[in-house]
């Protein structure tokens, strides 16, 4: 996990309200992505971003929004989370489009009451 | 279009026995093919990857995996277990430009017996 970091590791919140996770990066990488992990369907792709304020959508994005002001900081937000986005949300950059070898953070384990 | 389908969910080997975790896959171009592991409360890590230079490719840990065309398949394999091996392995096909078209499979949790 050296060079990427994610916050909160964990966190419980109630249906409803807004939730903000960040990752943080020291690799200078360019490409970060987010992603979601639930039994039975492995990782889903939700955003991902390719520079600076450069986003686009992943498989399953309803509901999320991301921002990138910075290139070490990519920012998951679910403005009224639900209790289907109770998940495991894991942050991972990669060096290049075509680099193909992503690095994972330790993962942010958010519970939708 | 592509997908991969890990043939197992749960494998369950005796230490020093030999591993194989089941993946194949399907896709409309020539893929780059990989094996992550994720052990409890971690990220995943690359075991591997494939990507057309040869069709047997080593890993770390002892890991390897055989690109089989013919098969569309890609099964990891260890010799000999160790209890360090114990995780989650997933199977991931890149079959077009861009990790945004990463697909992962839906995992495999060894299991390893004393």
């Amino acid at each position: 996990d050296a060079g990427i970091t994610q916050s909160p590791r964990h966190k419980v919140t109630e249906t409803g309200t807004p939730v903000t996770l960040r990752c943080h990066q020291t690799e200078n990488h360019r490409y970060m992505y987010w992603y979601r992990q639930d039994p039975g369907h492995g990782l889903r792709l939700i955003h991902y971003s390719y520079g600076v304020k450069d986003t686009d959508k992943g498989e399953v994005s309803d509901g999320y929004s991301v921002s990138r002001s910075k290139t070490e900081d990519f920012l998951l937000t679910l403005e009224s989370a639900t209790s289907s986005q109770t998940s495991v949300y894991f942050c991972a950059i990669s060096g290049g489009q075509l680099d193909n070898v992503l690095t994972f953070g330790a993962g942010s384990r958010l519970t939708v009451l | 279009a592509q997908s991969v389908t890990q043939l197992d969910s749960h494998v369950s080997v005796s230490e020093g026995t030999p591993v194989l975790l089941r993946c194949n896959y399907s896709s409309s171009y020539s893929p780059s093919l990989f094996w992550y592991v994720q052990h409890p409360n971690k990220g995943l890590q690359l075991l591997l990857k494939y990507t057309s230079a040869a069709t047997l490719v080593k890993g770390i840990n002892g890991f390897e995996a055989e690109f089989k065309k013919s098969e569309t398949s890609f099964h990891l394999t260890k010799p000999s277990a160790h209890m360090s091996d114990a995780a989650e392995y997933f199977c991931v096909v890149s079959g077009s430009f861009g990790n945004e078209k990463l697909t992962f499979g839906t995992g495999t949790r060894l299991t390893i017996i004393p």
